[in-house]
């Protein structure tokens, strides 16, 4: 069974602080990663995509990929008290013949002003 | 642009009763069609995948169904509910891409209850 683990927090920080959100895989062939905010009640919303080894970064949000420790990250700058959410990794992985999205169940981020 | 509107967004229904959910998508053509459900604090887990008109793959042995009637609307249906259906219910789209997955998108939801 492939899995996506995330800490479920929550994570509470500061505001102007940076928040670290981390994301382990166990299929280690996955080439395609993801991350998701989802505000309570809301469906989720796509952030970041990051497919090769290494940092991506768009605005505040920095995605960090290391393939040989099976490992993501998402890094928020200067959070924001609108950034309070749970954040979702995503791991594209072969599994019953066809490529699919396995999630975690997410991690809370909580930023305080 | 794309869009993916999915309804109702909130429905209450007893044990037993039927289910229909509907989703269509706006803006694209032969996109890829997921049906995700979320439980409460939970994950989400996929439950149908659609790569095409009457094409539909189950994830999970379960008494719901989908089908896709037309290019882009997937619909998800139960003939008798259970308690466990409860949920939040995501339909999610992707573009095309040999056997990838790509990014999902997805729509706003719909809640349901089971009493």
């Amino acid at each position: 069974q492939k899995e996506v683990e995330q800490n479920s927090g929550p994570l509470s920080v500061p505001e102007g602080a940076i928040a670290s959100l981390n994301c382990t895989y166990s299929d280690r062939v996955s080439q395609s990663f993801f991350w998701y905010r989802q505000y309570s009640g809301k469906s989720p919303e796509l952030i970041m995509s990051i497919y090769s080894n290494g940092d991506k970064e768009d605005g505040r949000f920095t995605a960090q990929l290391n393939k040989a420790s099976q490992y993501v990250s998402l890094l928020i700058r200067d959070s924001q008290p609108s950034d309070s959410a749970t954040y979702l990794c995503a791991v594209e992985a072969l599994s019953g013949g066809y490529n699919k999205l396995i999630f975690g169940a997410g991690t809370r981020l909580a930023v305080h002003p | 642009s794309q869009t993916i509107h999915q309804w109702p967004a909130t429905l209450v229904q007893p044990v037993g009763s039927p289910l229909s959910l509907e989703c269509t998508v706006e803006g694209t053509s032969n996109p890829n069609l997921y049906w995700y459900r979320q439980a409460a604090g939970r994950g989400l887990q996929l439950l149908f995948y659609s790569v095409g008109i009457g094409q539909i793959s189950s994830e999970v042995p379960q008494n719901l169904s989908a089908s896709r009637p037309q290019d882009r609307q997937f619909i998800l249906s139960s003939k008798k509910l259970l308690l466990s259906d409860s949920g939040f219910y995501l339909c999610a789209w992707s573009l095309r891409r040999g056997s990838n997955t790509g990014e999902l998108f997805f729509g706003e939801g719909s809640r349901l209850t089971v009493l």
